[in-house]
């Protein structure tokens, strides 16, 4: 079965320290994408990617960074910069074609302990 | 800024009865629209999409409308079911360029049995 894979599914963070959340895709998709969910606010997009090798601030990218090593594989990490990190975050993924919906993962919530 | 509002933060309506989600947007660069339905702690998964070339799109009890003179799209589920209660989304996107998707903040609608 295709689909977006996201881990681990719950993760806690010490202050001060950075964390990376994994984001694995078999669709065969070019473009993925990080958002971040906070109760009442939406998804807002943190940082996304169109190709291999290159990726593109969102709203939100202050405190995060990201790789695109491999066309599957979108890490996200969330640094000690990041002031607020705990939230819920949404991996998608698309084709690069005209008029085509975003597939999402089932998201990492984290929490600082 | 915020380019994609959706402006009813919820919505309760009667198990048969018609439920209306509404989302208005401002950038008229807009010219493809989508909305998902989101259950807690999982990633939204895509319902039904328009292109700014219709003015209606219709899938089984799910129907898109959009007004591009009044940047406003809806989304009309009929009959309601009980497993429709979930958070709705709106998203837009322009078919050029970056693929790049805004989202709004969503409407939790509950479907009363």
């Amino acid at each position: 079965d295709g689909g977006i894979t996201q881990s681990p599914k719950y993760l806690f963070r010490k202050e001060g320290q950075n964390v990376t959340l994994s984001c694995e895709q078999n669709l065969n998709h070019d473009a993925m994408y990080w958002y971040r969910q906070d109760p009442g606010q939406g998804l807002r997009l943190i940082y996304y990617s169109q190709i291999v090798n290159d990726f593109q601030k969102g709203d939100i990218a202050e405190g995060y960074s990201v790789s695109r090593e491999k066309k599957e594989s979108f890490p996200l990490t969330v640094t000690s910069a990041q002031k607020n990190p705990t939230a819920f975050y949404l991996c998608a993924s698309t084709t690069t074609g005209l008029g085509q919906p975003q597939h999402f993962g089932d998201g990492t919530r984290l929490s600082i302990l | 800024d915020q380019q994609v509002k959706q402006n009813s933060p919820s919505l309760s309506v009667q198990e048969g009865r018609i439920s209306i989600l509404n989302c208005d947007y401002t950038n008229s660069m807009f010219d493809y629209f989508l909305w998902y339905k989101k259950y807690p702690a999982e990633g939204p998964t895509f319902l039904i999409s328009i292109s700014s070339i219709k003015d209606k799109n219709e899938d089984g009890r799910f129907t898109v409308f959009l007004n591009k003179s009044a940047k406003h799209l809806s989304l009309h589920i009929v009959p309601s079911q009980p497993g429709d209660s979930a958070v709705y989304f709106c998203a837009a996107s322009t078919t050029s360029g970056t693929y790049k998707y805004i989202f709004g903040t969503g409407t939790r609608l509950k479907v009363l049995a």
